[in-house]
């Protein structure tokens, strides 16, 4: 249980483009999903918190605009990186958990995270 | 600044022995801490948690202590086995907000 699908699992594109990235729970409802970044060799960066059918509260130096999220659904959250650049390049991950925020603790559930590559 | 922290980037251990993984954190407000399991290019599973009104978890072969007073809590892995390879990671949440902090990481290597 508890299975979250990240799509896709790699992306290169050329800098300006957008790149859209999609995270699912497969087998649970999931209320409140989070966006992380991850460079070499370093921990994971909470990008920003998002939850079902309301606006996403980013993190300190997390550019909105760059960075849209959009969570219209109980089992989809999409990430939109756009007018990518050479230093957008990192590997995103999203994960989810069924809690409402501020309600309970529950796991994050991963996905399998996304490589973009920006040339 | 760093909430968490996990001081030891890497860590060998001989199959069959003990796995002990350590991380402290700052934060006086954190009351949930988990561990998770990260291979290369894939995203972190959950192995473990702990609330802090507890001080030991056991989930078979995985042990979780916390110790708030010393702001610390451990993983213990026990019998390792070759595929416990991998990067561990504990993370912490404050007051039932699931915003977790997550630790840098040590790179575990089972040794066969």
């Amino acid at each position: 249980g508890a299975v979250v699908s990240q799509h896709p699992s790699w992306v290169i594109c050329k800098s300006g483009t957008s790149v859209k990235i999609e995270c699912r729970s497969l087998d649970f409802q999931a209320t409140t999903m989070f966006w992380y970044r991850q460079f070499p060799k370093q921990s994971l960066m909470l990008m920003a918190t998002s939850n079902e059918g309301s606006k996403a509260t980013y993190e300190q130096g997390v550019e909105k605009d760059k960075f849209l999220i959009n969570h219209a659904s109980l089992t989809l959250s999409t990430l939109t990186v756009t007018s990518a650049h050479p230093e957008d390049s990192s590997f995103y991950i999203c994960s989810a958990t069924a809690g409402f925020l501020g309600y309970s603790n529950q796991p994050q559930h991963f996905g399998d995270g996304t490589r973009l590559s920006i040339l | 600044d760093q909430q968490v922290k996990q001081n030891s980037p890497s860590l060998s251990v001989q199959e069959g022995r003990i796995s002990i993984l350590n991380c402290d954190y700052t934060n006086s407000m954190f009351d949930y801490f988990l561990w998770y399991k990260k291979y290369p290019a894939e995203g972190p599973t959950f192995l473990i948690s702990i609330s802090s009104i507890k001080d030991k978890n056991e989930d078979g072969r995985f042990t979780v202590f916390l110790n708030k007073s010393a702001k610390h809590l451990s993983l213990h892995i026990v019998p390792s086995q070759p595929g416990d390879s991998a990067v561990y990671f504990c993370a912490a949440s404050a007051g039932g907000n699931e915003k977790l902090t997550f630790g840098t990481g040590t790179r575990l290597t089972i040794i066969p």
